[in-house]
């Protein structure tokens, strides 16, 4: 069974850092494409980045374009989401998407002061 | 960037009677390789998201046959013949031709009347 586990999330001030990761199991994590999807309160789905099955590739919104980075781990089968510089409209839960097919079940970012 | 445009926002649907909702592009969805890359998929309340339908008309697993997906170009439709309790949710289209970004739709809220 395909799973896909978020952590990482919380609270944190206006300019400051977080880093989420996303464990997966259940397939062969190296052969698929990631995504970090983000859904702010009360709001849609919007994609935020990409990354390709060996991490030599990625892709960002404009909106997170220069303040965040997605990087991948496929011995510890761990994709992750560096977030900096954060600002309130950042404020979501994030999921981690296996090519869109499996979805995580999101961790929180709250970003206020 | 592709805009995905949905209607309607809203849906009160009967138990039993039919939906059906529209997802219109900003731009033709068929990719050079001659795929279209126009996916559904739902969200029921407090869950993540899920995904129904892949390239157009493909449902994926374990997905009840009562959900259709259809369109070609920049017209498509998700219907659902007989709505079932299990089918209040957000609704969203996502376009996957022409990335970055993968752009979705705001969502079609499907609620029991």
């Amino acid at each position: 069974e395909v799973q896909l586990v978020e952590s990482g999330g919380g609270l944190v001030q206006p300019g400051g850092s977080l880093r989420l990761s996303c464990a997966a199991s259940g397939f062969t994590f190296s052969s698929h494409w990631m995504h970090w999807v983000r859904q702010a309160p009360g709001t849609g789905l919007v994609w935020v980045s990409h990354i390709n099955r060996d991490g030599s590739s990625t892709t960002y919104a404009d909106s997170v374009q220069g303040r965040f980075t997605i990087s991948r781990d496929n011995a510890k089968n761990t994709l992750y989401l560096q977030m900096d510089s954060l600002r309130a409209e950042d404020t979501a839960v994030y999921y981690c998407t296996r090519s869109f097919d499996s979805w995580g079940q999101g961790t929180l970012v709250t970003v206020s002061s | 960037d592709v805009v995905m445009t949905q209607s309607p926002l809203s849906l009160p649907v009967t138990l039993g009677q039919p939906a059906s909702i529209s997802c219109r592009s900003s731009q033709s969805l068929v990719h050079s390789d001659g795929n279209t890359y126009l996916y559904w998929f739902q969200q029921r309340p407090g869950q993540s998201p899920r995904r129904l339908i892949y390239k157009v008309s493909n449902r994926d697993s374990g997905v009840p046959d009562r959900f259709s997906g259809s369109g070609s170009g920049t017209d498509f439709t998700l219907k659902i013949s007989r709505v079932e309790a299990e089918d209040v949710g957000i609704y969203y289209c996502m376009q996957g031709t022409h990335w970055p970004p993968w752009t979705f739709g705001q969502g079609t809220k499907v609620e029991i009347k």
